[in-house]
């Protein structure tokens, strides 16, 4: 099947830094991607869908100038987490619509701990 | 908008006996149900999909079945194995497309051997 993959997958950061990730479709390309974050066994809850050359659109709640989504070609897309806090250690997972094949692959997630 | 609910949360089996997993969804114009395994820390697979114009779809010991007019599917896994043991999620798709799906909260297998 399609590769999504997701980089870091691990990240420890102190309090008012900044973190980036990364999802790249490896062997199609993209023009939809989504971000979404994971708490302990909890379900997925999307956070924005990002279009290839356009701005994002975020769900409601989510706080679009702390988390800035990038999808700038059409097999890369980048999340932003701005001024981090403990409070947005999560686990973060993005996907990316093969839209020839319509399915939906997703990244490998990203454990992000906020010190 | 879309509400996906699954049940059960928790279920636990015996290797070889069958799993059923069950979500119903709220808006008439879904009409896409992917369904995905999570193993602890890894990414969600696609293990298996059904569209509206359809009502079953099997994959070895995976099934799926839909009803659209009581608004449910189920997932159906049979001779269960400890390597299923993993969490669960149904979705479901608005209209048209396939791009953005509601998740139900999950169902964490456990099969023991």
């Amino acid at each position: 099947g399609a590769v999504v993959s997701q980089h870091p997958s691990w990240v420890i950061c102190k309090s008012g830094t900044s973190v980036k990730i990364e999802c790249r479709s490896l062997d199609f390309q993209a023009t939809t991607m989504f971000w979404y974050r994971q708490f302990p066994k909890q379900s997925l809850m999307l956070m924005a869908t990002s279009n290839e050359g356009s701005k994002a659109t975020y769900e409601q709640g989510v706080e679009k100038d702390k988390f800035l989504i990038n999808h700038a070609s059409l097999t890369l897309s980048t999340l932003t987490v701005t001024s981090a806090h403990p409070e947005d250690s999560s686990f973060y997972i993005c996907s990316a619509l093969d839209s020839e094949n319509e399915k939906l692959f997703f990244g490998s997630g990203t454990q992000l701990s906020v010190l | 908008g879309e509400n996906v609910e699954q049940h059960p949360s928790t279920l636990s089996v015996q290797e070889g006996d069958s799993a059923v997993i069950k979500c119903t969804y709220s808006d008439s114009a879904s009409n896409y149900f992917p369904w995905y395994k999570q193993e602890l820390g890894k990414r969600p697979q696609l293990i298996i999909d059904i569209r509206s114009n359809v009502g079953e779809k099997k994959d070895q010991r995976i099934a799926v079945t839909l009803n659209k007019t009581a608004k449910h599917f189920s997932l159906h896994i049979t001779e269960t194995q400890p390597e299923d043991s993993a969490v669960y999620f149904c979705a479901a798709s608005i209209g048209s497309g396939y791009s953005t799906l509601t998740f139900g909260k999950g169902t964490m297998l456990l099969v023991s051997p």
